[in-house]
């Protein structure tokens, strides 16, 4: 089977730069992806990283390390719009499977 | 623009009720999926489909079943409504390949059963 562990909670100001950590454990692994929630909207793909290194789209990079079974989400220049749910998902041989997400909050 | 189209926003329903909950994509996407979400608990995987009239079961089926007989519609069915029950279902699809980086959701069903 497939367990994640991400924070819960992450909370930043505008402008600032933050880190959302993942961990996992897996029987069969692929790739790791990350997915943005609004409250209230459907989740949208933000990055995947099938391969060790960074993955840089814009002001969001996302980071594997496939010998630590580590990877990270990083968002850069904070707006007050990107509160919202992160979540990462472990890719499998035939699905994703989630973690329970990281509530990040941005203060101006 | 891409889009998976969820039947209700909101959906109340009773204990024992038999529930259909409806998923329609318009990408000629091969895989499709239903997870439910619960606060804490994030998306959890009830059942997957990768082509039509095929069903897989996810992580937690007990409870449901699917029904996926075009390739454009995948049906969650609730075949007897129980308060554990109540929560936020997302119906998502997949191209074939795109398993990491491919998953579109739809705006969820916010079902409550009374």
């Amino acid at each position: 089977g497939q367990s994640l562990e991400q924070p819960s909670e992450v909370t930043a100001v505008e402008g600032a730069i933050v880190q959302i950590n993942c961990t996992y454990q897996t029987s069969g692994f692929y790739g790791l992806s990350w997915y943005q929630q609004h409250d209230g909207g459907a989740p949208t793909f933000l990055s995947y990283n099938g391969l060790d290194g960074l993955e840089e789209t814009g002001r969001f990079s996302s980071f594997l390390s496939r010998s630590d079974s580590y990877g990270y989400l990083l968002l850069q220049e904070l707006q007050m719009k990107d509160s919202a749910s992160y979540f990462c998902a472990v890719r499998g041989y035939s699905t994703l499977t989630f973690g329970k997400g990281t509530m990040l909050l941005v203060s101006p | 623009d891409v889009k998976v189209t969820q039947s209700s926003r909101y959906l109340v329903k009773r204990t024992g009720e038999k529930v259909f909950l409806e998923c329609v994509q318009d990408m000629d996407h091969e895989n499709m999926f239903w997870y439910r979400q619960d606060p804490g608990l994030g998306l959890r995987l009830i059942y997957f489909s990768y082509d039509v009239k095929m069903k897989e079961k996810g992580d937690i089926p007990e409870g449901y079943s699917v029904s996926r007989e075009k390739k454009e519609r995948f049906s969650l069915i609730l075949e007897s409504a129980s308060t554990n029950q109540t929560s936020m279902y997302l119906c998502a699809s997949s191209p074939a390949g795109g398993l990491g980086y491919g998953y579109t959701f739809g705006s969820g069903t916010r079902l409550t059963v009374v």
